[in-house]
């Protein structure tokens, strides 16, 4: 299973934009990449995936280099609602979800 | 449509004592999950199910049991809890289980095992 290594936390100001990294030097060919946010008390939500180039949603863009190593998760003009914990993950397409890994994450506090 | 719902929301044990998680999902969902997460950690996977009837060990599965009875739902029980066990247990559900699909998760049920 691929490993990844995000920054424990980030403090950002209402209306930036931003840029979480994740580093996932072993990804496998068949991997994708995908990103969740957990609020305090509540599970994970979904808000991303891609596998390469960039990825734009609503909510957030994912930006992933040409070498797969890392990744980028984009959060524009961050508001207080956006402070929670930022979870990437590096799994394949051949139906292993279940082999999914959840590391620390990075606590994002988003200030007045 | 509720999603994921999760019972109980808070329980209390004594070390040695039993218990069951329930999780129940109204999405149709072949795979479900369930996590364990310690404070200021991630979620870790403890067994999952490809579908009514069969499951499976994830991460840490020991300590724990399973069963699916039902595609909707999905129990996680514990024989002789420990204050190891004390944590924050997440089910979740997707309808493939790939890791390109969303995986839905409940609210939580805290256990506090004294």
């Amino acid at each position: 299973l691929a490993k990844t290594t995000q920054p424990i936390s980030m403090d950002s100001y209402e209306g930036q934009e931003v840029n979480i990294t994740c580093s996932h030097n072993n990804i496998a060919t068949n991997d994708y990449i995908t990103w969740y946010q957990q609020f305090p008390s509540q599970g994970p939500r979904f808000i991303i995936q891609g596998y390469k180039t960039k990825v734009t949603n609503e909510v957030a863009s994912l930006f992933i280099p040409a070498d797969r190593k890392s990744s980028t998760l984009s959060l524009p003009r961050v508001s207080l609602s956006d402070t929670a914990v930022y979870y990437c993950l590096v799994g394949g397409s051949s139906g292993s979800a279940r082999q999914l890994t959840f590391g620390s994450g990075t606590q994002l506090t988003v200030l007045p | 449509n509720a999603g994921v719902t999760q019972t109980p929301k808070f329980r209390v044990l004594k070390t040695g004592q039993s218990m069951t998680l329930l999780c129940a999902q109204d999405m149709n969902h072949e795979y479900m999950y369930w996590y364990r997460q310690d404070p200021g950690m991630g979620l870790r996977l403890i067994h999952y199910s490809v579908g009514e009837g069969t499951t499976a060990k994830g991460e840490v599965p020991d300590g724990y049991n399973v069963s699916r009875l039902k595609k909707q739902n999905f129990l996680l029980g514990l024989e002789s809890a420990a204050p190891s066990q004390t944590s924050v247990y997440f089910c979740a559900s997707s309808y493939l289980g790939q890791a390109t699909e969303t995986q839905y998760f409940g609210p939580g049920t805290r256990l506090l095992v004294l």
